[in-house]
């Protein structure tokens, strides 16, 4: 079975400055992919970005970015100039590439609490 | 982008009441919807995958017939929670997906229940 760790339960980082979210996982699958979604105290869900195991570039969205390491089956999101808004839950998830049924379930992980300090 | 719409987003009821929640993908067909359940400062839960057409399929641990699970169509699911007790207060969330593989899951907003 897949499992998710997320091994920071809290971080801080200035306005402005830039941070980096740990998450590691585990997995026996060769493809796959890799979410970062945020939970702002309103909790909905936000898809923050993707990564497909098959490709070797790291995703990037605007001030999001990830450092995807297949072999280390890591994958660390950095927000760059942290702004107020991104004060919120941040889960990394994990999906199979399989399509069938609850395999296209996330499998995520315990969170990291991000403050952004003013 | 995709929209799914989760209804009602805050549920206030009595003990022994059920209550019914709504799940809609609004742009989408959706063949699969998850519903999840989130417990306060803890990570999402999965209670159950359901298939348009077909019975849901509950994880461990979840009771079928206390969270009665309906994906009587390609853009609604429901989640009925029978004879709700406090311990049932909780976040619940449902999320879709679409037909298109590697297509990702959309979220509802969720429904906080609070049984008294």
């Amino acid at each position: 079975a897949q499992t998710v760790t997320q091994s920071q339960p809290e971080m801080s980082v200035q306005e402005a400055e830039t941070v980096t979210l740990s998450c590691t996982y585990d997995t026996s699958e060769s493809d796959y992919y890799l979410f970062w979604y945020k939970q702002p105290p309103s909790r909905q869900m936000i898809l923050v970005i993707r990564q497909e195991a098959y490709k070797q570039q790291n995703a990037t969205e605007n001030r999001f970015s990830v450092n995807f390491q297949k072999a280390a089956k890591s994958f660390s999101l950095k927000i760059s100039d942290s702004q107020l808004g991104d004060a919120a839950m941040y889960f990394c998830a994990y999906r199979s590439w399989s399509y069938g049924g609850s395999q296209g379930n996330l499998i995520f992980g315990k969170g990291t609490k991000l403050s952004v300090k003013p | 982008g995709a929209v799914v719409s989760q209804h009602p987003s805050r549920v206030i009821c009595k003990s022994g009441t059920s209550v019914k929640i709504e799940c809609r993908s609004l742009d989408f067909q959706a063949t699969t919807m998850f519903w999840y359940r989130q417990f306060p400062k803890k990570s999402l839960m999965l209670m159950a995958t359901s298939n348009e057409g077909s019975k849901a399929t509950y994880e461990q641990g979840v009771e079928k017939d206390k969270f009665l699970i309906n994906h009587a169509s390609l853009t609604l699911s429901t989640l009925t929670v029978t004879s709700a007790h406090p311990e049932d207060s909780s976040f619940y969330i449902c999320s879709a997906r679409g037909t298109l593989l590697g297509q990702p899951q959309h979220f509802g907003d969720g429904t906080r229940l609070s049984i008294l």
